[in-house]
């Protein structure tokens, strides 16, 4: 079992550039879930995908932030413009079932200048 | 609806000493409840999990925690406080039937002072 990896760990970029962070969940897990955190504001669930599909995006901070999972094992959250504000450390975490314990990838962290 | 509550966000404790680092919940059905350990620069990784069968429950490194549902309680403990203890620490909350996710709390930095 590989765990929840996550591509880049590090991403640095300018203000205004599109950032795509991908995530590969753990086979069989039906939850996907997208985490940020920050020092001020701890962390916040940014959305989350059952059986590919989306259920709850009420975290997605604006239309700035978009994620989709086109298959079992690959989601993607994207940042277009990226803004300094957006610096964080993302997390992926999966699943087995909606109340089972998260597994969470080592996470990217984001600093847009 | 269901929220966690971490009592202080920082402690610290000597090398050798008893850890207790508190957390109570709310939540509107039976609860599944999680505590979760964060290393620097890693991800969040699973302490132990109550899921309604026993109500003190053991986990890795030494941890554990009891539920008691007429204090909304979860706290977590360790006889003895180890240099490697040092992180931050998740309590959570899930609920206990067909739908919903979890809901973290803010979190307890834990410093071991030798």
């Amino acid at each position: 079992d590989a765990g929840v990896i996550q591509s880049p760990r590090h991403e640095v970029t300018e203000m205004g550039q599109e950032v795509t962070l991908r995530c590969k969940p753990i086979s069989g897990h039906d939850y996907l879930f997208w985490y940020r955190q920050t020092m001020m504001r701890g962390l916040e669930l940014l959305i989350y995908f059952n059986n590919n599909v989306p259920i709850d995006d009420s975290g997605m901070p604006e239309d700035r932030f978009s994620a989709k999972m086109p298959n079992a094992s690959f989601s993607t959250l994207k940042i277009q413009p990226s803004e300094p504000r957006d610096s964080a450390v993302y997390f992926c975490a999966s699943s087995r079932h909606h109340n089972s314990p998260l597994h969470f990838g080592n996470g990217t962290r984001l600093t847009v200048t | 609806a269901q929220s966690v509550t971490q009592l202080g966000s920082h402690v610290s404790v000597s090398e050798g000493a008893l850890v207790l680092l508190r957390c109570n919940y709310s939540s509107s059905v039976p609860p599944y409840l999680f505590w979760y350990v964060q290393y620097p620069n890693q991800g969040l990784q699973l302490l132990l999990k109550y899921t309604s069968a026993a109500t003190l429950v053991k986990g890795i490194n030494g941890f554990e925690a009891e539920f008691k549902k007429s204090e909304t309680s979860f706290h977590l403990t360790k006889p003895s406080a180890h240099m490697s203890d040092a992180a931050e620490y998740f309590c959570a909350v899930s609920p206990n039937t067909n739908a919903g996710k979890s809901t973290f709390g803010d979190g307890t930095t834990l410093t071991v002072k030798p």
